[in-house]
C-alpha cells in the first residue's frame, strides 16, 4: 500500500515564502508529482521529481529526497492568486502504471 | 487545444436514479482516468483506460459503478442506483503516454449531488 502525509493548512502573507512537506511510504517508488487547485477548479500539473534534488519552475521549486521518502513544493513571492490546496501524488512501482495517490492536500492562504 | 471536456458539470439527483458522466479526453492521449474528490477521501482513483481499454478498476467503490470507453474520445461513468453517499466531484483526465505520464490533465470535473 501506499500512504502520504502533507499538512492540512500553511497561511503567510504575499511576498513570503512557504514550503509544503510531503513524506510518503509506498512499495518501490516511480517519482513524486505536486498539483495546485483552486477552489472550484480542477487540480493542474506543477512539477515532477524522480531524482533526488531540486527542480526550479520560475517561483515554484519542489524537490526530493529519495533515501528519507520526502518531498517539498516551495512557493516564493507568494501572490493571493496562490492561495489554493497543494496536492503530492506518487505512483508505486508495485503498482499498475496509472495508479497515482494523491495526499490530502495542503491549503494555502495568502494574506495580504 | 482544447483540453479534457467533461459533462454534465453540474447535476442534482434523486437518489435510486441512474446518473451517467461523460468525458472527452484530450486527442492523442492514450490513457483516460476517472478520479473521485470529496472533503472526507480527497482524490480517489476510481479506474483508468488504455487504449480504450480498462486497466486497474481497483478503485471502482462497488458494482453500483461502472466505466467504460468505447473509442479513443469518449468515455463514461455510470452510478446505478445513485445514493446520497455517491455525492461527489468526478475528474476525468487524461495523458498522452508513459514517456509523459507523469503530467496529468484534468477536466473541470462533474459535481454530483445525490438527494
Amino acid at each position: 500500500g501506499q500512504s502520504l502525509e502533507q499538512p492540512s493548512e500553511v497561511t503567510a502573507v504575499e511576498g513570503a515564502i512557504v514550503q509544503i512537506n510531503c513524506t510518503y511510504q509506498t512499495s518501490g517508488f516511480y517519482g513524486l508529482s505536486w498539483y495546485q487547485q483552486h477552489d472550484g477548479g480542477a487540480p493542474t500539473f506543477l512539477s515532477y521529481n524522480a531524482l533526488d534534488g531540486l527542480e526550479e519552475t520560475g517561483r515554484f521549486s519542489s524537490f526530493l529526497s529519495r533515501s528519507d521518502s520526502y518531498g517539498y513544493l516551495l512557493l516564493q513571492e507568494l501572490q493571493m492568486k496562490d492561495s489554493a490546496s497543494y496536492f503530492c501524488a506518487v505512483r508505486a512501482s508495485t503498482d499498475s502504471w496509472g495508479k497515482f495517490q494523491f495526499g490530502a492536500g495542503t491549503q494555502v492562504v495568502v494574506t495580504p | 487545444d482544447a483540453g479534457v471536456i467533461q459533462s454534465p458539470r453540474h447535476e442534482v439527483t434523486e437518489m435510486g436514479q441512474e446518473v451517467t458522466l461523460r468525458c472527452k479526453p484530450i486527442s492523442g492521449h492514450d490513457y483516460l482516468f476517472w478520479y473521485r474528490q470529496t472533503m472526507m477521501r480527497g482524490l480517489e482513483l476510481l479506474i483508468y483506460f488504455n487504449n480504450n481499454v480498462p486497466i486497474d478498476d481497483s478503485g471502482m467503490p462497488e458494482d453500483r459503478f461502472s466505466a467504460k470507453m468505447p473509442n479513443a474520445s469518449f468515455s463514461t461513468l455510470k452510478i446505478q442506483p445513485s445514493e446520497p453517499r455517491d455525492s461527489a466531484v468526478y475528474f476525468c483526465a487524461s495523458t498522452p503516454d508513459r514517456a509523459s505520464g507523469n503530467t496529468i490533465y484534468f477536466g473541470e470535473g462533474s459535481w454530483l449531488t445525490v438527494v
